[in-house]
Parts: structure tokens; sequence; C-alpha cells
């Protein structure tokens, strides 16, 4: 099956910092991948849509130069937390969805941020 | 407008116990997918069934069973004979044509809790 990665798993940084997770399709190409944010107990929420080659879609609400995304290959899409407060901690998930019908997104694992 | 509503918050059984949990869908499309992922304490989102539109039967893999009523817009699903392993949050999905098949719309999800 199609497998997704995620790296860091976890990460902890201090406010003010920037922290970069990478996702990666190991077995597919991906023209789309997604990023979503999870609050404890709560459900998933799309950040943005990340195309190859070109910029991202944010959606309402969600700051884009705060959650930069970068989608330069089709196997690698990267978020960028510039400038991390407290309330950025979250799980971050990113998914890449496969080509053709039926357009299925495969999850990575997550990356649980921590800023303190 | 797309949603999906799952009613149940939180459900505790007790192992070997039947529980079925809830989805309700909307949708102004006539062509979409639905899904229905657990996501265990670790985090990570596990596929656990697709169904499109035009596929009314119902499924059933294991002690896993899905019964998908176009008439009322629900997808339900049923663990038999749950067990602890069962314990976990889960989100059932709509992934509907007008949006490309870009994006899914999650509910809220349900934890469910299944005891020794």
């Amino acid at each position: 099956g199609a497998v997704v990665s995620q790296h860091p798993s976890w990460v902890i940084c201090k406010s003010g910092t920037s922290v970069k997770i990478e996702c990666r399709s190991l077995d597919f190409q991906a023209t789309t991948m997604f990023w979503y944010r999870q609050f404890p107990k709560q459900s998933l929420m799309l950040m943005a849509t990340s195309n190859e080659g070109s910029k991202a879609t944010y959606e309402q609400g969600v700051e884009k130069d705060k959650f930069l995304i970068n989608h330069a290959s089709l196997t690698l899409s990267t978020l960028t937390v510039t400038s991390a407060h407290p309330e950025d901690s979250s799980f971050y998930i990113c998914s890449a969805r496969s080509q053709g019908p039926p357009y299925e997104q495969y999850f990575g694992p997550g990356t649980r941020l921590t800023v303190t | 407008a797309q949603k999906v509503t799952q009613a149940q918050t939180e459900i505790s059984v007790v192992e070997k116990e039947d529980v079925t949990l809830d989805c309700v869908y909307e949708t102004r499309d006539t062509t979409y997918y639905l899904f229905w992922y657990k996501q265990p304490p670790s985090g990570e989102l596990v596929f656990l069934i697709r169904r499109n539109s035009f596929d009314e039967q119902n499924e059933i893999s294991g002690r896993y069973s899905w019964n998908f009523q176009k008439s009322t817009s629900s997808f339900n699903f049923t663990i038999t004979a749950s067990q602890v392993v069962d314990s976990a949050v889960y989100f059932c999905a709509l992934n509907p044509l007008n949006t490309g098949f870009q994006k899914l719309v999650f509910g809220t999800g349900t934890r469910l809790l299944v005891s020794p």
C-alpha cells in the first residue's frame, strides 16, 4: 500500500523560532498533498492544499505567512511554522493524494509540535 | 455545503459488546466517496473503508461492518464483539466531486472506549 512518512514525529521548540516538518510519499508520486492540524480531542482541520510546483492554497483563517508550505517535488512537501508561539502547539498531519480515482488520501503518522 | 455529523461524542462499552457508530453526511453532489478512519492513541490515522456513492452494498470485514443508506444519507459502522484494541477515535469523512475530490470533510469523531 501507499506509504507516507513525516519527519520529525515530534518536536519541541522555543517560542519565536521556526520549525520545518517534512511529508514524503515513499512509494508513489503525489501531485497534491494536504496539511491538517488537530487540537486535542478535536477533529482534523484542513490547513492548506499543496500542489507540486505551484503555490499552496490556504483555507480561510490560516495565516499563509506563518505556515509556509513548499511542494518542490512529487514526493515531498514541507510545512514551516515560522515564529512559533505556544498556541501553535498541535498535532500536524499530512496526506498525499493518489493521482487517479478514487483519489484516496494516504495519511502520514503526524508530527506533534510543542512550543515552549 | 458539505457536512459530516457524528452525533456520538463518546461511547463506552464492555468487551464483546457490539457497538454502532453513526455517521450522517450532507452533500448536493451525487458523486462522492465516504470513508471511515480509526485514530488510536498514537495519533496515526488508519484507513478502514472507502465507499463510492454508487455502491450501496453493505460490507463486512471481519468484526467490522458498514451500512450505507443513501436514502437517509448515513454510513454507519458496526463493530461486533468489541475488543479493548478497538478503543480509539473513529472519524467518518466525505470526499465530494464538487471539490474535484480534493477535500476530505471530516466529522468530529466518536471516541470509543472498550473496557475489559
